[in-house]
């Protein structure tokens, strides 16, 4: 009962190396996000994809790309990492549901603790 | 776009006593749901509870109870008999319609003494 699965779930990058964050999920849900989460704050939500073949911006994507490359996999790539990246980053899915609204509930991987030097 | 307020940052409860964590939210979609998220100092995301628009009840899941007033937007998690194990950081998610960007509000770190 894998779920979501995010790698890596430790990263150390130096200031201008690339990296890509992988996620994939076996649940078959169409909606798959990124966040990132600042120490002791909040989660933030970067990019989205609510269908496979879609991506958009959430509120913080500067700084990142994102490829929805199936249905299972999505994935965060960091092209020139600065410091201000270091977070832990959540990949997530849900079903997206259609009226009436039928209270699926979003499912987290375990977490990916990037730190850019 | 959806608002979500949690206005504690931080709250403190002592063990075995009920604990509210409030959250106030903006939509316009009649049809909506609330969710409530724990995430411990381990980093995981747990959910918690979920609340429909249009349920009659308020939602209860064991401890955790959902004081969902739909007037006033406002969606309070009860948590009953705080045991230590609570201690935490939630999270209130609301999410509208077919709308698929889910977002989160800053947290409530609950902190469960003795």
């Amino acid at each position: 009962n894998a779920g979501v699965t995010q790698t890596p779930k430790f990263q150390v990058l130096k200031t201008g190396q690339s990296m890509t964050l992988q996620c994939a999920q076996d649940m078959n849900h169409n909606s798959m996000y990124w966040y990132r989460q600042d120490p002791g704050m909040g989660l933030r939500l970067i990019y989205y994809s609510a269908s496979e073949g879609t991506t958009d911006k959430g509120e913080v994507p500067n700084g990142y790309n994102v490829s929805r490359l199936n249905k299972r996999e999505f994935s965060l790539r960091l092209e020139s990492a600065a410091p201000s990246q270091t977070s832990v980053y959540f990949c997530a899915s849900s079903e997206a549901s259609p009226y009436p609204f039928s209270g699926n509930t979003i499912y987290f991987g375990e977490g990916s603790w990037l730190t850019v030097v | 776009a959806q608002k979500i307020t949690q206005t504690q940052p931080g709250m403190f409860v002592q063990e075995k006593e009920a604990v509210t964590l409030d959250c106030t939210y903006d939509t316009s979609d009649p049809s909506y749901g609330l969710f409530w998220y724990k995430q411990p100092s381990s980093g995981e995301m747990i959910f918690l509870i979920y609340q429909g628009s249009y349920d009659q009840q308020n939602a209860t899941e064991g401890r955790y109870s959902l004081n969902f007033q739909k007037a006033r937007k406002s969606a309070n998690l009860v948590i009953s008999a705080s045991q230590l194990g609570d201690s935490a950081m939630y999270f209130c998610s609301p999410r509208a319609g077919t709308a698929s960007k889910l977002t989160f509000g800053t947290g409530t770190r609950l902190q469960v003494t003795l």
